[in-house]
């Protein structure tokens, strides 16, 4: 079966406001997986932004969006979750879901990403 | 934090090419380095993984070398489908940094 991972939930919002991305998942056991996000801002390079184990009990941040944002997934619908708060200017990007191999500890497989942009 | 610094930024090349891409830490950070491919408007492709492990499916012309603060990705004979932006990238339990990137152009 075909992997998939369908970003949702970008768009245009104000500095300080809030957006919550989703990333629907299929093709693979979600359940079984770490998840992270990554995002990249207009013309510029790849930037880690959080991650999360396959139970959810174990989150991570960078630190540009510590305290600001919150994963979190709901393993029963396959979805994971990316909670913006205190948007600013500098979090304007395409922001990618991807999934962590098991055997290779990495993002192996990446949504095509959404794009947030802050902006008044 | 660790900081990874890639070098060259931009590099030219023409069809054939051996390609060296030079990425180092800001301290020793064992194996934990990963190497990834991103065409524009396209998410990145995971090519190498653990410094010198070739991740299912990638050519063989693309390898990975190092440990420690200094790593390499060789590309033995560049391809067409190969220019393209390359990150390095650290990665432990709890945190991943990329590098700058490097951007392979046609010559």
């Amino acid at each position: 079966e075909v992997q998939e991972l369908l970003e949702s939930g970008g768009g245009l919002v104000q500095p300080g406001g809030s957006l919550r991305l989703s990333c629907a998942a299929s093709g693979f056991t979600f359940s079984s997986y770490a998840m992270t996000w990554v995002r990249q801002a207009p013309g510029k390079g790849l930037e880690w932004v959080s991650s999360i184990d396959n139970s959810g009990g174990y989150r991570f941040f960078a630190d540009p969006v510590k305290g600001r944002f919150a994963i979190s997934r709901d393993n029963s619908q396959s979805i994971l979750f990316l909670q913006m708060n205190s948007l600013r200017d500098e979090d304007t990007a395409v922001y990618y879901c991807a999934k962590i191999g098991i055997q290779n500890s990495n993002p192996d497989y990446w949504g095509q990403g959404t794009l947030v942009t802050v902006s008044s | 934090d660790i900081q990874m610094t890639q070098s060259p930024s931009t590099l030219s090349a023409s069809v054939g090419d051996r390609v060296i891409i030079t990425c180092r830490a800001s301290q020793s950070i064992g194996s934990g380095l990963a190497w990834y491919q991103q065409k524009p408007g396209k998410a990145p492709k995971l090519l190498i993984y653990k410094a010198s492990s070739l991740e299912s499916g990638v050519p063989l012309r693309f390898s990975g070398s190092g440990s420690g603060t200094e790593f390499t990705l060789t590309i033995s004979s560049l391809q067409p489908d190969d220019f393209a932006t390359y990150y390095c990238q650290y990665y432990s339990i709890v945190s991943r940094t990329f590098g700058q990137g490097t951007k392979v152009e046609i010559k």
